[in-house]
């Protein structure tokens, strides 16, 4: 299976900051049709997942520009910008380029 | 609206068999497929396994032996039985369904499973 490492395990930012969470896969996510199946996934307490960012840098419908996902190949990041109280929560990448699907373990974000 | 409710019984036995309900709503079961996702308190997501648009079925090789995945088309419902349920089994269940790139586009709001006796 392909194992989904994300570091940090928690991070602590400060209301309006910048953030940055970083996902390794053990292979390469890329598909034999060319995509890249690597999303993002927030969990607010309390809440079932919600996906932010689908094929490593396409936001979900309703998903703000404050999200942006990037990366490529094993090495994926995910950025928050002038983070919002509404933003906590435990963030997961999760790849379904190969079966079958595997997430990362999370990263926590904490308010400073 | 996408929406997906997971219904089951909060509480099963040791050795003894799940079975959860997603009843869905605003879209057809012969359009999209429709995923079980598993969560332990604390830990990360496990895919369990998915009924595909067309009646196919996928499972996880870590749960194959003990898990079944069907439908009623007819009443919007996907159907999960996994048997010989353990302790470590207990946690969040969740039915999804997928769009876009992703698998995991819409979840439902889960169910909580504790497996005890």
């Amino acid at each position: 299976d392909v194992v989904m490492t994300q570091t940090p395990v928690s991070l602590s930012v400060s209301l309006g900051g910048q953030v940055s969470i970083s996902c390794r896969s053990s292979q390469s996510l890329v598909h034999n049709n060319g995509n890249t199946y690597l999303s993002w996934y927030l969990q607010k307490p309390g809440q079932s997942p919600q996906l932010l960012i689908y094929k490593v840098s396409n936001r979900f419908s309703g998903i703000s520009d404050r999200f942006s996902g990037s990366g490529s190949g094993t090495d994926f990041t995910l950025k928050i910008s002038r983070v919002e109280p509404d933003d906590l929560g435990v963030y997961y990448c999760g790849q379904g380029t190969q079966y079958p699907d595997t997430f990362g373990a999370g990263t926590k974000l904490e308010l400073k | 609206q996408v929406q997906l409710k997971e219904s089951g019984p909060g509480l099963v036995q040791p050795s003894e068999t799940l079975s959860l309900t997603c009843t869905v709503s605003g879209f057809s079961l012969t359009s999209y497929s429709v995923s079980w996702v598993r969560q332990p308190s604390g830990k990360g997501p496990e895919w369990m396994g998915r009924m595909w648009y067309d009646g196919d079925t996928a499972y996880n090789s870590a749960l194959k032996s003990r898990l079944s995945i069907s439908r009623d088309t007819s009443k919007n419902q996907v159907f999960l039985k996994m048997n010989s349920l353990q302790t470590d089994d207990t946690g969040t269940y969740y039915c999804t369904r997928g769009d876009y790139g992703s698998r995991f586009a819409y979840w439902g709001q889960g169910t909580l499973v504790t497996v005890s006796s």
